[in-house]
């Protein structure tokens, strides 16, 4: 039973499409995040959601637009991609305080040519 | 800006060996300071939270240490095993934000 999970794995598209990537917990927690891994490997966060509320919004242009259909899904939008937007996207979900260990997913392997 | 340093970026021990490394962490405004080991082509695993000052936290032959009056953590691996190559992560958090994490230190055991 996959914790974290998030599709597609590898997504390849045309700079200027949008696209989606989704992502799913089994694990009842109540806060789930977007992270990005850049170029230099460095993880950095992009969005969390708490109970359908966005909770933090970091400084991501606003092509970028996380949506959550319900507590167990956050689904990532991208519109109008960009060659920069290039990188591996993380999920991850934590419970309760922010004290708690968040779980990630495997990541979504995004290029854009 | 919230920096999080971590050294040393990377390490090669012999197997047998211990090791350990550091994170530092803004001592201000502080939550909780996470450990997180990363394999290749895998996800970040979460090893320890820690959020009091002189919290020491053990896993098997990995343990950590926190000092948040001057800002830093420590990870230690005992008796090093070739299982232990990877990247260890460390993330601050302060209050509402998510984690803001370090680079890493990218762990190689040799046989």
């Amino acid at each position: 039973d996959t914790a974290v999970s998030q599709t597609p794995k590898y997504l390849v598209t045309q700079m200027g499409n949008d696209k989606s990537i989704k992502c799913e917990q089994n694990l009842g927690h109540d806060t789930m995040y977007w992270y990005k891994q850049d170029s230099k490997k460095f993880l950095k966060i992009m969005f969390s959601y708490n109970n359908k509320e966005l909770i933090i919004n970091e400084t991501v242009p606003n092509r970028f637009s996380p949506k959550s259909p319900d507590k167990a899904h956050l689904n990532l939008h991208i519109n109008s991609l960009e060659l920069g937007d290039s990188a591996v996207y993380f999920c991850a979900s934590s419970q309760g305080p922010p004290g708690q260990p968040q779980h990630f997913g495997d990541g979504t392997r995004l290029s854009i040519l | 800006i919230l920096n999080v340093e971590q050294s040393p970026q990377s390490l090669h021990v012999q197997e047998g060996d211990s090791t350990n490394f550091t994170c530092s962490f803004p001592s201000s405004n502080f939550y909780a300071l996470h450990w997180y080991r990363w394999e290749t082509a895998k996800s970040p695993e979460a090893l320890f939270v820690m959020t009091l000052n002189g919290d020491e936290k053990k896993k098997g032959r990995i343990s950590a240490t926190l000092n948040t009056k001057e800002g830093y953590s420590y990870l230690y691996i005992k008796g090093s095993q070739p299982e232990d190559s990877a990247t260890y992560l460390c993330a601050f958090h302060m209050g509402a934000d998510g984690l803001t994490f370090g680079k890493g230190t990218h762990l190689i055991i040799q046989p």
